[in-house]
């Protein structure tokens, strides 16, 4: 069991550019969670996804942030037209089912916007 | 303070001596889980304890939750150098509407060993 695998580890992208981040959650997971760690602070929950669906998107900012977890693939993060505020590690996590009982996390994709 | 809020902000001990990092949250919860973060890695579950518990054990760790101080402890005992890491604790939503998937984490305590 590979847990939860996130590429790239490492991105930079202009100002402008688009980003996309990847999430393969655990074997049997269907639950996946995103998180977002700015420099110095603590995980802030962004979306949350089951196959196919969006089950809660509140933590993710009203423009430019989309998410999808396809019926096949892994899920995927995409922020449009990034600036440097952007610039933060995202964390993929996810679990067997909806509550939580100890979330696996991937190791992050660290974005830079330069 | 915000929700999950670890104190203090940075603890510097030597190797073979305990480790003790509080938090503290402000709503009610159903569980409460402490995950260890080593520079520029992610996040790893150390332990999760429930609202009902007061007390649970894992190997080297001991963690305590008093509800009526909304406050948790995670000690290390017997230190290694290999424990320095942010040590982050992170509460669900409680009962509001049964979003206890959503996580609100601390700023985290980073924890240095010396050897």
């Amino acid at each position: 069991n590979a847990g939860v695998m996130q590429n790239p580890r490492h991105l930079v992208r202009r100002r402008g550019q688009e980003a996309r981040l990847r999430c393969s959650p655990m074997k049997g997971h269907s639950h996946v969670y995103w998180y977002r760690q700015l420099p110095e602070e603590g995980l802030k929950f962004m979306v949350y996804l089951q196959k196919e669906n969006i089950i809660d998107e509140s933590g993710m900012p009203k423009e430019r942030f989309s998410a999808e977890f396809p019926k096949e693939g892994p899920s995927i993060l995409r922020i449009q037209q990034v600036v440097r505020g952007d610039s933060a590690a995202y964390f993929c996590a996810s679990s067997p089912g909806g509550t939580v009982y100890g979330y696996t996390f991937g190791s992050g994709t660290r974005l830079t916007v330069v | 303070s915000q929700q999950g809020e670890e104190d203090p902000q940075a603890l510097s001990i030597q190797e073979g001596e305990n480790a003790t990092m509080n938090c503290s949250y402000k709503t009610s919860i159903n569980n409460l889980q402490w995950y260890r973060q080593n520079s520029g890695r992610g996040l790893v579950h150390l332990i999760l304890i429930r609202s009902n518990e007061r007390e649970k054990h894992s190997g080297r760790l001991r963690v305590t939750l008093d509800t009526s101080k909304k406050s948790s402890s995670l000690l290390i005992t017997a230190s290694r150098a290999a424990d320095t890491a942010s040590y982050f604790c992170a509460t669900d939503a409680g009962n509001s509407g049964g979003s206890n998937y959503k996580l609100t984490f601390g700023k985290g305590t980073l924890l240095t060993v010396n050897p």
